[in-house]
């Protein structure tokens, strides 16, 4: 079946220690975002991808950064990880900007920042 | 930037019951999407719709974009469809989303 697929499920990271999440999909896609999602809260856009074209989101942090090595990656590096970083980080792909064929999520990974 | 409001924020249902989800929005949108997600974190897309009715299966939902409010219907709850229900919506050229804070339901056996 075409995913969206998050790797690794559960990630520990020690504070300030660079880490990499990955997301892959098989829907071929043009469209790949981001989000970030604390506790309780609702989902943040964070960047997206355009095919290769990078958006960031005004309030996302320099901490955080953004790599589409081809259509079916994409990747999340966060330089230098802090407390406030832990949260739920989910991938999501859309066939164009329109949107209009709905988003597909991975099943997102949860970061921990020890 | 839009505001999204959803209301209740909490649901307790008994199984078999039926509920109305409210999503309210601050200004046009040419996208609107439902989504549930489960109590493991995955996002499931229910419904794309900026404007107009749509059903499927035991969920309908309907968008009346001039009153800039949209409404998920869940009928015959079941304990599956436990989880948090998002409404996200979109009205720039790129139409990025901006996701209300969600209704939390439960549904109980």
């Amino acid at each position: 079946d075409a995913m969206v697929i998050q790797n690794p499920r559960y990630q520990v990271t020690q504070f300030g220690k660079p880490v990499t999440l990955s997301c892959s999909q098989t829907l071929n896609h043009n469209v790949m975002y981001w989000y970030q999602q604390k506790s309780s809260q609702a989902p943040k856009l964070l960047f997206h991808y355009y095919d290769k074209d990078f958006n960031n989101e005004a309030d996302t942090p320099d901490n955080f950064q953004s790599r589409r090595p081809n259509t079916s990656f994409c990747f999340l590096d966060i330089r230098s990880p802090g407390l406030g970083d832990a949260a739920m980080y989910l991938c999501a792909t859309s066939r164009d900007l329109s949107g209009s064929n709905g988003y597909t999520f991975g099943s997102g990974t949860r970061l921990t920042v020890v | 930037g839009i505001q999204v409001e959803q209301s209740p924020p909490d649901l307790i249902l008994q199984e078999g019951a039926n509920s109305t989800l409210r999503c309210n929005f601050s200004d046009s949108v040419n996208n609107l999407q439902w989504f549930h997600q489960n109590p493991w974190g995955q996002l499931i897309n229910l419904f794309y719709i900026p404007s107009g009715t749509k059903q499927n299966g035991r969920l309908s939902a309907t968008t009346v974009a001039t009153e800039r409010y949209s409404l998920l219907y869940i009928s015959s709850s079941q304990t599956t469809d436990s989880g948090v229900y998002f409404c996200a919506v979109g009205r720039n050229a790129g139409n990025m989303l901006t996701f209300g804070g969600g209704t939390r339901l439960m549904v109980k056996p």
